[in-house]
């Protein structure tokens, strides 16, 4: 079953400008956590905000979380050419199982 | 470094034929996951095993079975492998925390092709 569901789906900039993703999701959840993809490999794992958290940063990323509007960003900036990647959020509903989202396609133009 | 291995890149196989993903992960994790990958579906979850001998259904465990006979090797089994399961299969393992899913480590993906 999909809960995250990313907007947009895909996203095209200039580097060094700053990329938006969203992430919303249906049920209540023990954390979220953000995940990126470079073509046609595995996931990396970027950051997990747990529920009781509004935001939290890793170097260029910075993630909020809205549990109110059961919905949460993910900020990109200043982006270089080795952010082009697909881009995933996932929710921990309960239990040790991630349910992943469609994922948002970042490209960035030199 | 947590590391994740699979046992294949590509693989092409033929429908009816009997398939064998492994996977392996080196950081004595608890948890171990496997996916397969569509466009426009992401990712859906096949199995997981928490523990040795342990497994239970994903969403999507039709047409597949799994095997976790040592904590650091899942297995994933394609009985009769047909063309529908063409797909990128994806293994993942995380620590068990209780009630809270912890970050998962994923291995580089198998890319399957039935004919």
């Amino acid at each position: 079953s999909q809960q995250g569901e990313e907007d947009p789906q895909a996203l095209s900039i200039q580097e060094g400008e700053n990329a938006t993703m969203n992430c919303s999701y249906k049920t209540s959840i023990n954390n979220l956590q953000w995940y990126r993809q470079n073509s046609g490999r595995g996931l990396v794992h970027l950051i997990l905000i747990r529920s009781n958290e509004r935001e939290k940063h890793s170097g260029r990323l910075r993630v909020t979380l809205d549990t109110s509007k059961k919905s949460s960003s993910l900020l990109i900036t200043a982006s270089r050419a080795a952010d082009t990647a697909s881009y995933f959020c996932a929710t921990v509903p309960g239990a040790q199982k991630l349910v992943f989202g469609q994922g948002t396609r970042l490209t960035i133009n030199p | 470094d947590v590391k994740v291995t699979q046992s294949s890149r590509y693989l092409v196989k033929r429908t009816g034929e009997k398939v064998f993903l492994e996977c392996v992960q080196d950081m004595d994790h608890e948890n171990m996951f496997w996916y397969r990958q569509d466009p426009g579906l992401g990712l859906r979850l096949i199995y997981f095993s928490y523990d040795v001998k342990m497994k239970e259904k994903g969403d999507i465990p039709e047409g597949y079975s799994v095997s976790r006979e040592k904590k650091e090797r899942f297995s994933l089994i394609l009985e009769s492998a047909s063309t529908n399961q063409t797909s990128m299969y994806l293994c993942a393992s995380s620590l068990w925390t209780g009630v809270s899913g912890r970050e998962q480590y994923f291995g580089p993906g198998t890319r399957l092709t039935v004919t």
